[in-house]
């Protein structure tokens, strides 16, 4: 079945840089990438996502990139601000779940923007 | 749009005792729900898949007698930690989708579960 790794774990910053978060996945038949972002205590929020058929997308200051040649796909967020320190997950569709929209999710960073 | 809702927010509970929580797609119809478990510091651990009216498809090393869930209609899913003991202590997020071709889930609030 699909793997999704994430790196890295920890991810300090100071305001107004920017951070840059990576996903890699292991099975080619995945086709949709979402982001998520949780704050302690609270749900998963989607923040941003891509399907397999574009190559980047962007929102503000956040933007994913996807490489499907090379199967990862990335995070950027630029000029931080502190109320985005959380923890980000990434994810990916497991192909094998028989079209259920089943998530593999990364094992999350935790983003500290410091002001 | 797409809001979930998840009931109780919190709940403690002595060792033996059954649990159940709800989790409501409050303004759009959910073909699927999935349920999570995340431990502390950790990412979330997909437990089970349920679709309305079908049985639910559990992960592997899940048990589906301890983790009964039950997804009667396309608002509503239950889950059912049966007979806990304080090692299922845990946050249980459930998330709800359109449908397959939709892919997005919206995750609930979570239920944080401790058990005595």
């Amino acid at each position: 079945g699909e793997n999704v790794e994430q790196h890295p774990s920890t991810l300090s910053v100071q305001e107004g840089d920017s951070a840059v978060i990576k996903c890699t996945y292991s099975d080619s038949a995945s086709n949709y990438f979402p982001w998520y972002k949780q704050e302690l205590g609270k749900r998963p929020q989607l923040i941003i996502d891509i399907r397999s058929n574009v190559g980047e997308k962007k929102d503000q200051r956040i933007a994913v990139t996807l490489n499907k040649t090379a199967k990862h796909f990335s995070l950027h967020i630029t000029e931080t601000q502190p109320e985005d320190s959380a923890v980000y997950f990434c994810a990916a569709t497991d192909p094998s779940s028989s079209n259920t929209g089943k998530l593999i999710f990364g094992q999350g960073t935790t983003l500290q923007v410091k002001p | 749009g797409a809001v979930v809702s998840q009931h109780p927010s919190r709940v403690i509970c002595k060792s033996g005792t059954s649990v159940k929580i709800e989790c409501r797609s409050l303004d759009f119809q959910a073909t699927t729900m999935f349920w999570y478990r995340q431990f502390p510091k950790q990412s979330l651990m997909l437990m089970a898949t349920s679709n309305e009216g079908s049985k639910a498809t559990y992960e592997q090393g899940v048990e589906k007698d301890k983790f009964l869930i039950n997804h009667a209609s396309l608002t509503l899913s239950t889950l059912t930690v049966t007979s806990a003991h304080p090692e299922d202590s845990s946050f249980y997020i459930c998330s709800a989708s359109r449908g397959f071709t939709y892919n997005e889930q919206f995750f609930g609030p979570g239920t944080r579960l401790t058990v005595l």
